[in-house]
């Protein structure tokens, strides 16, 4: 089965980086996403990664692949007050020709100005 | 640009009441998804529909539980008899397609169930 972990919170001072971390068990899985919630929003797709991959980088963010220990992480450069957010790794789950991503619990990332 | 969106924000009900939660999908998509989140737990898959059916539905999808597009626009999640343990964030969501690894989701801002 898939379990998708992540730890609750993370508090970063405005300008540093922030490193968002996700464990998962599927190691079938050929896709890992990240979610971004702000407040008072839905879930938004933030960026993916194909698990050939062990890195992808898209402006500001890095998402980074241990398939080894089933180790996600993203990366965000110059965390900005904007970026203060929910953020879920997710797996994809194949149900009936579907893949429906399992979510984590989500990381609270807390920018201080 | 388009968006999801779900109505009431917030629902409080009595234990053993039904509620019904709305949700107006993007327009042109197809396949719609109901998620709940209980507080400080994960984001768990209720259901999938396409086509006026279920396709998929996981097993917190009980008997107690059913969904509906009743008109063009809305697609809503029914609990019937709510219990405590049915508080939780209810997110819809839909996609133009059959979700095949990157397709997007769009989600809905979510209705916050509380059950007294």
């Amino acid at each position: 089965g898939e379990d998708v972990e992540q730890s609750l919170f993370l508090s970063v001072r405005e300008g540093d980086s922030s490193v968002i971390n996700c464990t998962y068990t599927d190691s079938s899985s050929t896709y890992l996403y990240w979610y971004k919630q702000e407040p008072g929003a839905g879930l938004q797709l933030l960026t993916y990664i194909f698990s050939n991959m062990d890195m992808k980088q898209d402006q500001r963010l890095t998402v980074l692949l241990n398939k080894k220990d089933k180790h996600l992480s993203l990366r965000i450069a110059d965390t900005q007050t904007g970026d203060s957010a929910i953020y879920f790794c997710a797996e994809p789950l194949l149900s009936g020709g579907s893949y429906i991503p399992t979510f984590g619990r989500g990381t609270s990332l807390i920018v201080h100005p | 640009e388009p968006e999801v969106t779900q109505t009431p924000s917030h629902q409080v009900t009595q234990m053993g009441q039904e509620v019904i939660l709305r949700c107006v999908p993007i327009s042109n998509h197809l396949y719609f998804y109901w998620y709940r989140q209980i507080l400080g737990q994960k984001v768990e898959f209720l259901v999938s529909f396409y086509n006026n059916e279920i396709s998929e539905k996981s097993e917190i999808f009980d008997d107690q539980f059913s969904v509906e597009r009743p008109d063009g626009s809305n697609f809503t999640l029914k609990i019937r008899s709510t219990k405590l343990e049915d508080s939780a964030m209810y997110f819809c969501a839909s996609s133009e397609a059959l979700l095949a690894g990157t397709d997007t989701q769009y989600f809905g801002p979510g209705t916050r169930l509380t059950v007294l």
